[in-house]
């Protein structure tokens, strides 16, 4: 089946630090979403990309859709303690479809 | 996007037991699904809950392992059958409200088999 794999797949930062975390795939999608998830929640939707080459932002967070569609990437900048999580993309081939979840990132900052 | 509320949010079962869980959105959504996180792991999607019939799951999950329903367009369950501790894990339903493609989350689940 498709795999997506994340990397890096943990980081330690300093606070203020910029992040970058990207996922590849083997097969292409048409969409591609970045959740976080906190400890005993559910995913939260950070940031969703449609086209290939899309390059979103949401607050201090940046998403890019790759131009081949198999790959997509997101920054965080001036990193903060709350940015501390595990961050998952997501790849959909059509609309409504099901997900296939990347591998996680976790990220732990420190002060 | 829609509120996602899952009842228990966490239990504690015996083995050969089953446990119920149930999703409830606040508002109509068309698609519902059902997500099991193992421990320390991604989500790997279990299953598509169709409203009205049966529902169509990937490959790895049954029905008569995972028994689904989705009596309306707002609430969906799914149960974990005849329980072994390889089925302690969280277990998370999303939906995509009308109009959009977007999912989102339930909080989640969290099943532990003694």
């Amino acid at each position: 089946g498709q795999q997506l794999n994340q990397s890096p797949q943990s980081m330690f930062i300093q606070e203020g630090e910029d992040v970058s975390m990207n996922c590849t795939s083997s097969s292409i999608f048409n969409t591609w979403l970045w959740y976080k998830q906190d400890p005993g929640e559910g995913p939260v939707l950070l940031i969703a990309l449609y086209k290939a080459g899309e390059l979103t932002s949401n607050g201090r967070l940046t998403a890019q859709f790759g131009i081949t569609r198999k790959d997509s990437f997101l920054n965080i900048s001036a990193s903060i303690p709350s940015d501390v999580g595990i961050y998952f993309c997501a790849g959909q081939t059509g609309t409504a479809s099901k997900l296939t979840f990347g591998t996680g990132t976790r990220l732990q900052v420190t002060l | 996007s829609a509120v996602i509320s899952q009842k228990p949010s966490r239990d504690i079962c015996q083995r050969g037991t089953s446990l119920t869980i149930q999703c409830q959105v606040d508002s109509q959504v068309t698609m519902m699904f059902w997500y099991r996180q193992q421990p320390g792991q991604s989500l790997t999607l279990i299953a598509t809950a169709n409203q009205g019939s049966e529902a169509t799951y990937e490959s790895g999950f049954v029905i008569d392992k995972f028994p689904i329903s989705r009596p309306n367009l707002t609430f969906s369950t799914l149960t974990v059958s005849n329980m072994s501790p390889e089925d302690s894990s969280i277990y998370l339903c999303s939906s995509t409200a009308l109009g959009t493609d977007t999912q989102y989350f339930g909080p989640g689940t969290r099943l532990t088999v003694l």
